[in-house]
């Protein structure tokens, strides 16, 4: 079946600072990719998606591009701020709606 | 347009007993899915309704059950509830099937005690 391989946490950073979280996924057929962002508290919301290969999903900062070649999704943002802390997850579906996640990764940012 | 709305936010049982989860999707959207989280095990899929049908399952035990109503609504059922079955259950909305996006609830915290 799908699976996710992401980073594990947390991960510190200093407001401004670069940040990279690191997805890789196995899927049959034509994955679509997620990343999806959890506040304390709160369920999951949609960061941001890819659904074809080459494609680069993009949302308040934050960037992934969907590498078929590396089976990877990277998360990436060039300035982070303290309110970007939260666990971050990444998603695979492969056709439907049931997503497989990974196991998430947390993001402290101080100041 | 209203987000996705589980209720109850929390609740506290007892192991043996039953509950029962509910979820009211997006204004339009006819798929609903289901995932348990667990800090050992994570994000985990439970099952999949569109059209009050089943379409698609986890790998969970039989007293874990779902369904939906003809208006989409959806609920869960967990019977003969185990101190395991303590987690955040999280309901996500989907206009359609295979749609590529979901939009998840906030989520019933379930303590079994």
């Amino acid at each position: 079946g799908d699976s996710v391989t992401q980073m594990e946490g947390p991960v510190t950073l200093s407001e401004e600072a670069f940040l990279t979280i690191n997805c890789t996924y196995t899927a049959t057929g034509y994955p679509s990719l997620f990343w999806y962002v959890q506040y304390p508290g709160e369920g999951l919301q949609l960061l941001l998606k890819a659904t074809k290969a080459d494609d680069k999903g993009s949302n308040k900062g934050f960037e992934a591009t969907y590498r078929k070649e590396t089976t990877s999704f990277h998360l990436e943002k060039g300035s982070v701020q303290v309110s970007d802390s939260a666990v971050y997850f990444c998603a695979v579906t492969g056709g439907g709606n049931k997503l497989t996640f990974g196991t998430g990764t947390q993001l402290k940012v101080e100041l | 347009k209203a987000g996705v709305t589980q209720t109850p936010r929390y609740l506290i049982k007892t192991r043996g007993q039953q509950v029962t989860l509910s979820c009211s999707p997006i204004s339009g959207h006819r798929s609903v899915s289901w995932y348990q989280q667990t800090p050992g095990q994570g994000l985990q899929f439970l099952f999949e309704y569109f059209s009050e049908t089943q379409r698609n399952k986890g790998n969970f035990p039989g007293r874990f059950s779902g369904r939906q109503f003809s208006n989409s609504r959806s609920e869960m059922n967990v019977s003969t509830l185990e101190l395991g079955d303590s987690a955040l259950y999280l309901c996500a909305s989907s206009l359609d099937v295979d749609t590529s996006e979901a939009f998840f609830g906030q989520g019933t915290r379930l303590t079994v005690v």
